[in-house]
């Protein structure tokens, strides 16, 4: 079974500062998808920024960006110029299976302050 | 732009009653699947579903769940006789075929088993 693991269960963040939100994960598909989620304090949950297992540049998605090293199986989430409104869970979740399914890290609550 | 839908926001079901927890997922999707978020813990996958069957499901997903698209456009989980440890925020989530493709959650249930 896969394992994701973010080593980080909260982060505090300066606004207009960047911050990354590690995470490994432990798969033996050759070919998978990372997905990035954010969920606010509303429970929602908010698809960030997908990256391709094949892909070789690293995804980015307005102020998000992904640096993936596939070798060592981690794709940190990267958010650049913090805003209050990133205040928030963030959820580290690879594709597997049979159907694609999500299986999700533990998560990193990240603070931005003032 | 087009959502997944759940109702309802919020159920309140005694121990051992059945509930129906309800979804419409968006309208050229081909995959469900159906999650759930223990309160302060990380999402869980329970099943996925397509082509009008399950095509993979979770250790959680016993034989008190079901689900059924029984009318084209709904997707309904219905636990049967529910648990005290059934207590969590469900997510229904749906996603056009291709791998790569994100999965768009919808704004989940509250469940809480007295």
């Amino acid at each position: 079974a896969q394992k994701i693991t973010q080593t980080q269960p909260g982060m505090f963040v300066q606004e207009k500062e960047a911050v990354t939100l590690d995470c490994t994960y432990d798969t033996s598909d050759q070919s998978y998808g990372l997905f990035w989620y954010k969920q606010p304090s509303s429970g929602e949950m908010i698809f960030l920024i997908y990256q391709g297992s094949y892909d070789e540049q690293n995804a980015t998605e307005g102020r998000y960006s992904l640096n993936f090293q596939k070798a060592r199986k981690s794709a940190n989430l990267v958010i650049s110029a913090s805003q209050l409104g990133d205040s928030a869970m963030y959820f580290c979740a690879p594709n597997g299976g049979a159907t694609n399914k999500l299986i999700f890290g533990t998560g990193t609550l990240l603070a931005v302050q003032p | 732009e087009p959502e997944v839908t759940q109702t309802p926001s919020h159920q309140v079901t005694q121990m051992g009653q059945e509930v129906i927890l309800r979804c419409v997922p968006i309208s050229n999707h081909l995959y469900f699947y159906w999650y759930r978020q223990i309160l302060g813990q990380k999402v869980e996958f329970l099943v996925s579903f397509y082509n009008n069957e399950i095509s993979e499901k979770s250790e959680i997903f016993d034989d008190q769940f079901s689900v059924e698209r029984p009318d084209g456009s709904n997707f309904t989980l219905k636990i049967r006789s529910t648990k005290l440890e059934d207590s969590a925020m469900y997510f229904c989530a749906s996603r056009q075929i291709g791998s790569y493709n994100e999965q768009f959650f919808g704004p989940g249930t509250r469940l809480t088993v007295l």
